[in-house]
């Protein structure tokens, strides 16, 4: 058991700019999720994947934001035309069913 | 989140005090669970709490959560530094806000409370 990994751990880009970041999840979890956490604020909920099936999605992830798992093994954020207001720490999470979700290091994005 | 309320949201202790820190929902919970994180890293998992008057222990951690499964608590004991950092609780809320409600498994999670502890 490796745990969960993110690439890049960190990432500054330019406003306007797209950028695209990778989880991969514990391998035998069917359950993946990604968070996104700011300065002094816990972790709020983005979106959900059940295996390749992305299930959920929150009202934060506006129309730049998008998600995939292809396959049900690793999967991608990626943000378009960045802004200023999407600095923060993207964090990706992954559980078997019904069981506690293992957090990988996160993504901290800044973008200028 | 104001689903979801932790206090104190700072705690400085010195070291070898005992500790502890809450989480309120305003609705019935799932399950709840309490994460550390280190400034700038990502969660490392404590404890799951599941069932109403459950209570479970870790080396000096103790996390409880209540009968009506709203309200939990995590307490430390003879804190030592190694303890410092923010701790999250993370809730699992009932869709319908019933006992019979389907859980999505996403949390939703407090502020946070930032544990310093002086050696």
């Amino acid at each position: 058991d490796t745990g969960v990994s993110q690439d890049p751990r960190h990432k500054i880009t330019k406003r306007g700019q797209n950028v695209t970041f990778r989880c991969d999840p514990i391998s035998e979890h069917n359950r993946l999720y990604w968070y996104r956490q700011t300065l002094g604020q816990g972790p709020e909920f983005l979106t959900y994947f059940q295996n390749e099936a992305q299930l959920e999605k929150s009202r934060l992830l506006s129309d730049r934001f998008s998600a995939e798992r292809p396959k049900g093994s690793f999967s991608t954020l990626e943000i378009q035309r960045t802004e200023q207001g999407d600095s923060a720490m993207y964090l990706c999470a992954s559980s078997s069913s019904y069981t506690e979700q293992f957090f990988g290091p996160g993504t901290r994005l800044t973008v200028l | 989140s104001q689903e979801l309320e932790q206090s104190p949201q700072s705690l400085i202790v010195q070291e070898g005090k005992n500790l502890t820190i809450n989480c309120t929902s305003s609705k019935t919970l799932y399950g709840l669970y309490w994460y550390k994180q280190k400034y700038g890293e990502g969660l490392i998992f404590l404890m799951m709490l599941q069932k109403g008057g459950e209570e479970k222990s870790h080396e000096k951690i103790t996390a409880k959560l209540d009968e009506k499964k709203q309200q939990s608590s995590l307490h430390i004991t003879a804190s030592q530094p190694s303890h410092a950092g923010i701790y999250l609780c993370g809730a699992d809320i009932l869709w319908n806000g019933d006992a019979g409600g389907t859980s999505y498994g996403k949390l939703t999670f407090g502020q946070g409370t930032i544990l310093t502890v002086h050696p």
